[in-house]
């Protein structure tokens, strides 16, 4: 089983709320870790989005809006991306990051569509 | 501004080796952790290792038996080397920048164009 787990896709409309997981593997638990969100759009790097870990250790990146925000859900151990007010512009492949067991390790990603 | 650009072969033959530099302008190589990220065509991302400055590596466990990464301050520039590739290997490979953030908190800020390394006869 894989550490990260996230949906390989996800369709919204355009002004609506997206909500992507990152499920952590059963018996790593979500609230020790801090998740790291990134954004990638096709022929281009990732880019930074935000961290979060809890309400009191999180940061936006730098120039990331505020629709973007970050939060847990320890009832199904999940990193949490809240994507509010869709626009065209979000579609893109998403993905979290964890440090675990002293390594770097990505989730498969997933894939925003906005339509 | 930070930029960072990967240069090496295009074209790995299968058992042989995978170079790439990735050379650091507009800022100094002191005081981060610099690392290598991949991703296979259509796939997610994989992080290979980071080095830090001074010359200390950590490398992804799966990839450690194969990976070296290496420093250079002089030139600004570190490297990557894999060896024994096989078609598996084919990727986009990325330089990126880790930010320190407090603690044990660090995020990629910077990140290369990427290069594509294709593993064929």
């Amino acid at each position: 089983q894989a550490v990260l787990t996230q949906p390989s896709s996800l369709s919204a409309s355009p002004g609506a709320s997206a909500s992507l997981t990152c499920t952590l593997r059963s018996g790593i638990n979500v609230d020790t870790y801090r998740i790291y969100w990134y954004q990638q759009k096709p022929g281009s790097p990732p880019q930074y989005l935000l961290r979060y870990k809890s309400d009191s250790d999180k940061q936006q990146g730098s120039g990331v809006p505020s629709r973007f925000s970050g939060s847990k859900d320890a009832s199904t151990n999940a990193g949490i991306l809240l994507i509010s007010g869709l626009q065209s512009d979000d579609e893109a492949d998403y993905y979290c990051l964890i440090r675990h067991s002293d390594a770097w390790v990505f989730g498969g990603g997933t894939k925003l569509t906005v339509l | 501004q930070v930029q960072l650009q990967e240069s090496g072969p295009g074209l790995v033959k299968p058992s042989e080796t995978l170079s790439l530099t990735c050379i650091v302008s507009g800022g100094s190589l002191s005081g981060y952790y610099w690392g290598w990220i991949r991703q296979p065509p259509g796939k997610g991302l994989e992080w290979i290792g980071n080095i830090y400055y001074s010359g200390a590596a950590d490398y992804n466990p799966s990839l450690r038996s194969r990976v070296t990464i290496s420093v250079d301050t002089s030139k600004n520039q570190f490297s990557l080397t894999l060896n024994s590739v096989t078609a598996a290997d084919t990727a986009v490979y990325y330089c990126a920048r880790w930010a320190y953030c407090g603690g044990d908190c660090y995020f990629l800020d910077y990140w290369g164009q990427g290069t594509l390394v294709t593993v064929s006869s």
